[in-house]
């Protein structure tokens, strides 16, 4: 597999689930970041990763947990969402340092539906 | 970070180029201007990168004035395919670069 990969693609789950998305960077990056976009909404930066610490935490809800176990990998745990969590979740991935801008590589998203 | 403004949305028509132009009058010395592409329910693409004067690739060019306070990203004869959400970014090789609202591009018949 090639670039960043996302798993599930969708997701339905119940206010009271546990559930975790998954992402996958084939690039060789050490960065690594969690988006939320609601519908006809600006991608929000949820989390950033470097170098497998959390450099960033845009006051998110703790009911969404990151988890970073290498530089290949990120998960965002997720308990008891509200229906208003129902968003697109997407996942990029980026080699700050490198010259230039920091260009993020993002995977296909995990389209989540809270009920 | 330095903060972007961009029109909310455009609409062109098949074969005519668009000119997106985007300001950033606080842009700093090391950051550079990053224009990224997305279509419903996916990830934004990368589509062009440049810190000064022109930089072109196979899918568009990027016009950078001397004082670096906007930019213009120019799409040549556009097709239905190029309706999208366009993204200008401004910053460096260590900061993450924040989405703003973007353009919302629509191409008619």
């Amino acid at each position: 597999e090639t670039g960043v990969t996302q798993t599930p693609r969708h997701l339905v789950m119940g206010m009271t689930n546990k559930k975790s998305l998954k992402c996958e960077q084939h690039l060789g990056h050490n960065a690594m970041y969690w988006y939320k976009q609601s519908a006809k909404k600006p991608l929000e930066l949820m989390f950033v990763y470097s170098l497998e610490e959390r450099v960033e935490n845009n006051s998110v809800p703790s009911r969404f947990s990151p988890e970073c176990p290498n530089s290949s990998h990120l998960f965002l745990h997720l308990h008891t969402l509200q229906p208003e969590d129902s968003a697109l979740y997407l996942c990029a991935s980026s080699q700050p340092g490198l010259g230039g801008g920091n260009e993020q590589f993002f995977g296909p998203g995990t389209r989540l539906t809270v009920l | 970070l330095a903060k972007t403004t961009q029109p909310i949305s455009m609409d062109s028509y098949e074969g005519q180029e668009v000119n997106i132009t985007c300001s950033h009058n606080n842009i700093a010395t090391n950051d550079y201007i990053t224009w990224y592409q997305q279509f419903p329910s996916q990830g934004p693409r990368f589509i062009i990168q440049g810190y000064k004067t022109k930089v072109t690739n196979e899918v568009a060019s990027l016009f950078i004035p001397a004082d670096r306070k906007s930019s213009t990203l120019s799409l040549p004869r556009v097709s239905l395919s190029d309706t999208a959400v366009y993204y200008c970014l401004v910053g460096d090789m260590d900061n993450d670069m924040r989405f703003g609202a973007g353009t919302r591009l629509t191409v008619k018949p």
